[in-house]
């Protein structure tokens, strides 16, 4: 069964502090994505990675950066984590250029 | 650039209503459409997909056909379950997206036994 792993599935963290959320897959694939999901506002994309080293912003890309050294990993960094940056956070992986993407559980971040 | 519009919600049925959620895209070209559904707690999951015109996508009992006339991909299904409640998500992906997906805010759909 294929599958898209998140390293937590709830994170309470304090402002500013640096905050890791790591993805994982087991497809082999060569795309990922982040998004943030809130109320009312669907999913929006922060941040895709092609291929291994490689990323590109996505739609809300401030606040935040990726690293993706393996093909199978990609990490997302709230650099100082705020307040606003509350939210469910998705990671999702695809083959190709036409197939559909697979989600992981996602990861409610909650920063006080 | 390429956009997706789905029906507002949220959606309240009796169990065993029909059910119908409208989606309707812009994009360049021939895009792949896609309904993936949202349970709670949980990340989103394809249900169906169509990837030219008049395919139709099914799954679980639902249905949608790429209308390319009228840039539909409308989910349906004839009898609803309260185990279907979810929220619902239409998405495309272009060409002109360098393979990214964009998806529609998504429609909450809530059975009632």
């Amino acid at each position: 069964d294929v599958k898209v792993t998140q390293s937590s599935r709830y994170l309470v963290k304090r402002t500013g502090e640096k905050v890791f959320l790591e993805c994982v897959q087991d497809m082999d694939h060569e795309n990922m994505f982040w998004y943030r999901q809130d109320p009312g506002l669907g999913l929006r994309l922060i941040y895709f990675s092609y291929d291994v080293k490689m990323k590109e912003k996505g739609d809300i890309p401030e606040g935040y950066s990726v690293s993706r050294e393996k093909k199978e990993r990609f990490s997302l960094i709230l650099e100082s984590a705020s307040t606003n940056q509350t939210s469910m956070y998705l990671c999702a992986s695809h083959r190709g250029y036409y197939n559909e993407q697979f989600f992981g559980p996602g990861t409610r971040l909650t920063v006080l | 650039g390429d956009s997706v519009t789905q029906m507002e919600g949220p959606v309240t049925l009796s169990e065993e209503a029909f059910l119908t959620i409208n989606c309707t895209y812009t994009a360049t070209g021939y895009p792949s459409l896609f309904w993936y559904v949202q349970y709670p707690g949980e990340g989103l999951q394809l249900l169906l997909k169509a990837t030219k015109a008049d395919d139709k996508g099914s799954n679980k009992g639902f249905e949608a056909t790429y209308r390319k006339e009228t840039t539909s991909f409308h989910l349906e299904k004839g009898s609803v379950q309260v185990s279907d409640s979810a929220v619902y998500f239409c998405a495309l992906k272009g060409n002109t997206n360098a393979g990214k997906s964009t998806f529609g805010d998504g429609t909450t759909l809530t059975v009632k036994p």
